[in-house]
């Protein structure tokens, strides 16, 4: 069965203090993975899509990763505006739907 | 494009009351998705069509459930009848084949 595990669930950082979130994934044929930011109350907002292990992709802050077996998004020197709830999602065989992560939950403070 | 737009923004109903949720997804896309959210289970697929047509309705809770895409600009999604536990954010999604899908704003349903 395919699966998504994000950790941690929250993490609380300060201005400036860089750190990684993780996503696993157990994926028959992956297509693609995924990373997406929520803010509260809206839709997810697509960032970055990795294909093979060793890609990585940025986008400012951020810095998106894939191995054989999960993904890292590094955040570098965070500012309160990072601030959202970061969902990971896997898409497997041809045709299906991503399936998602619970998201980490991360909060930035000046 | 206005992106993918769903409606209303907020319902709130009573239990036992038919609803239902309208989403119109992005030109030229050929894949819509409902999914739900919730705090406890997170963001859940309920079901997606491809070219209009239904491919996996296996994340629907139940027959109270049903969704339909008559042509490719609009998709319905109806509960009837509405429970408290249906009670939700839902959101609809599209996208090209192999590309990250665009969310709408979602639907906040709040059956009492």
């Amino acid at each position: 069965e395919d699966q998504v595990t994000q950790s941690p669930e929250a993490l609380r950082l300060q201005e400036g203090e860089s750190s990684s979130l993780n996503c696993s994934y157990t994926v028959s044929g992956l297509r693609g993975l995924f990373w997406y930011r929520q803010d509260p109350g809206k839709g997810p907002e697509f960032l970055f899509t990795l294909y093979s292990a060793g890609e990585e992709k940025e986008k400012e802050r951020l810095k998106a990763t894939l191995t054989k077996k999960e993904s890292f998004l590094h955040i570098t020197a965070p500012k309160p505006e990072d601030s959202a709830t970061y969902l990971c999602a896997v898409g497997g065989q041809a045709g299906t739907a991503l399936i998602f992560g619970k998201g980490t939950t991360l909060s930035v403070s000046s | 494009d206005a992106g993918v737009i769903q409606s209303p923004r907020h319902e709130v109903t009573e239990m036992g009351q038919e609803v239902t949720l309208r989403c119109k997804p992005i030109s030229g896309h050929d894949y819509l998705f409902w999914y739900r959210q919730t705090m406890m289970r997170g963001l859940e697929l309920l079901i997606y069509f491809n070219n209009n047509v239904p491919i996996d309705d296996s994340g629907m809770p139940e027959d109270r459930f049903s969704a339909k895409m008559p042509n490719a600009s609009f998709s319905t999604l109806k509960i009837q009848p509405s429970e408290p536990r249906d009670s939700a954010v839902y959101f609809c999604a599209s996208s090209l084949y192999s590309t990250g899908s665009t969310f709408g704003s979602g639907t906040r349903l709040t059956v009492v």
